[in-house]
């Protein structure tokens, strides 16, 4: 099993729908938990970061950890075709420790 | 800032060739590290390096080299290229405690014919 599961997609949703991305870990350890966004043929992008538990909006976009589940969710507003991109979540135990990351959910905002 | 730049952007390879995978970056990062993507498997660590000097081996280490001599430089060398190192690889930096931050390069496609 691997320590970080995300669903791979694709994802294909309508212009303007609330979008639900999702992640699972197995690692009680995990502090610190990211959203980066990656569009086709480019790096990933920080998106949004979480220290510990809750919740976290930055516009549009809202990160939410349930550390006793140990599940974490990326809420998109509003959706837009410049949305589409494929979005990984990454964890890890410490800030000076290696990240681990989920495969990536390939999303697509349909107009 | 030019940020975190790699090149080539795409590479053709036979069979047993060799190659360099350059990568800079122009931010004073300690830290840097080099993913390669498969389809379906996220990005995994091939090997990292916390300052000039100082290497270790990441997830998937077998069939690459690197150095790092100097805080701006971290060459991905392929000592005898496979078919199996067909991906995509990426560079990434960041400062030593705030790895949730990194800045990835534009990445290098690899094909191994």
């Amino acid at each position: 099993q691997k320590e970080v599961e995300q669903d791979p997609g694709p994802l294909s949703v309508p212009e303007g729908a609330i979008v639900s991305l999702n992640c699972t870990y197995s690692n009680s350890a995990f502090q610190y938990f990211m959203w980066y966004r990656q569009y086709s043929r480019k790096g990933p992008e920080l998106l949004m970061y979480t220290y510990s538990s809750g919740n976290k909006e930055d516009g549009r976009f809202t990160a939410q950890v349930d550390k006793s589940s140990k599940y974490i969710s990326l809420f998109i507003r509003d959706s837009q075709p410049s949305d589409s991109a494929t979005y990984l979540c990454a964890m890890s135990a410490n800030s000076n420790y290696q990240l681990i990351w989920g495969a990536g959910t390939k999303l697509i905002i349909k107009p | 800032n030019a940020g975190v730049t790699q090149t080539p952007k795409f590479q053709v390879l036979k069979t047993g060739q060799s190659m360099t995978l350059q990568c800079a970056q122009d931010m004073n990062h300690e830290y840097m590290s080099w993913y390669r993507q498969d389809p379906g498997m996220g990005l995994r660590l091939i090997h990292y390096s916390v300052g000039a000097g100082i290497t270790d081996q990441g997830e998937v280490p077998n069939g690459y080299n690197v150095s790092r001599s100097t805080t701006e430089d971290f060459p991905l060398r392929l000592l005898s290229a496979a078919p199996s190192q067909t991906s995509v690889y990426f560079c990434a930096s960041s400062y030593l405690d705030k790895r949730e931050t990194q800045y990835f390069g534009p990445g290098t496609r690899l094909l191994v014919l």
